[in-house]
């Protein structure tokens, strides 16, 4: 049960240019999404989130955007780095006051052209 | 900067053998998570422990499986008797508020 997917498995970019990730959510219960990058046989880090009070969350050079009625989520990052090029998972939870579980989609390897 | 710690990095047991994966959390945070991620699949939930108890498991939880917090500080996965199938890496998360989480650097477990 794919309750996060994230459709495209990798993406090229251009440093210098715009990084646009996008994830799609199934669950209506969802409140809270994030956004993780990961290095190989590294653990995920943390990046960016956005809860569903808000339409955009800004952090420096990364934005997420939340489209609640359409049930989308992307990450922008702009401009783009090499450093950045790592596997980009969206996450989505929804409130809970034991914890959220975190619900992952399949990831998208970005790779920045220097 | 704190940050959640695993150990051992690898590790290789054989099947049917019990290990315990070893996790320490940021200090303040109140909710842990395990999860793993087998090679070229998503990540997926395992479990999730507050107020010293399992507070969500998934499907793969099963009894072959628990955790433990025995000293305040550490958070341990056991799997019992492992399966091929266990192969994978299992990463450890907390979170002060139950929103967003700190991962660690995860463990790679191979059962051969």
């Amino acid at each position: 049960d794919q309750q996060v997917k994230q459709n495209s498995p990798s993406l090229s970019v251009q440093e210098g240019r715009i990084s646009i990730l996008n994830c799609d959510y199934t669950n209506s219960m969802f409140d809270y999404f994030l956004w993780y990058k990961k290095y190989p046989a590294e653990g995920p880090t943390f990046l960016i989130s956005i809860s569903s009070i808000k339409d955009k969350n800004e952090d420096g050079r990364f934005t997420v955007f939340l489209n609640k009625s359409a049930k989308h989520l992307s990450l922008h990052i702009v401009p783009s780095q090499p450093g950045d090029s790592a596997v980009y998972f969206c996450a989505a939870s929804y409130l809970s006051n034991t914890g959220n579980q975190f619900y992952f989609g399949t990831g998208t390897s970005l790779t920045v052209i220097p | 900067e704190p940050e959640v710690t695993q150990t051992p990095s690898h590790q290789v047991t054989q099947m049917g053998q019990e290990v315990i994966l070893r996790c320490v959390p940021i200090s303040n945070h109140l909710y842990f998570y395990w999860y793993r991620q087998i090679l070229g699949q998503k990540v997926e939930f395992l479990v999730s422990f507050y107020n010293n108890e399992i507070s969500e498991k998934s499907e793969i939880f099963d009894d072959q499986f628990s955790v433990e917090r025995p000293d305040g500080s550490n958070f341990t996965l056991k799997i019992r008797s492992t399966k091929l199938e266990d192969s994978a890496m299992y990463f450890c998360a907390s979170s002060v508020s139950g929103f967003g989480a700190f991962f660690g650097q995860g463990t790679r477990l191979t059962v051969v």
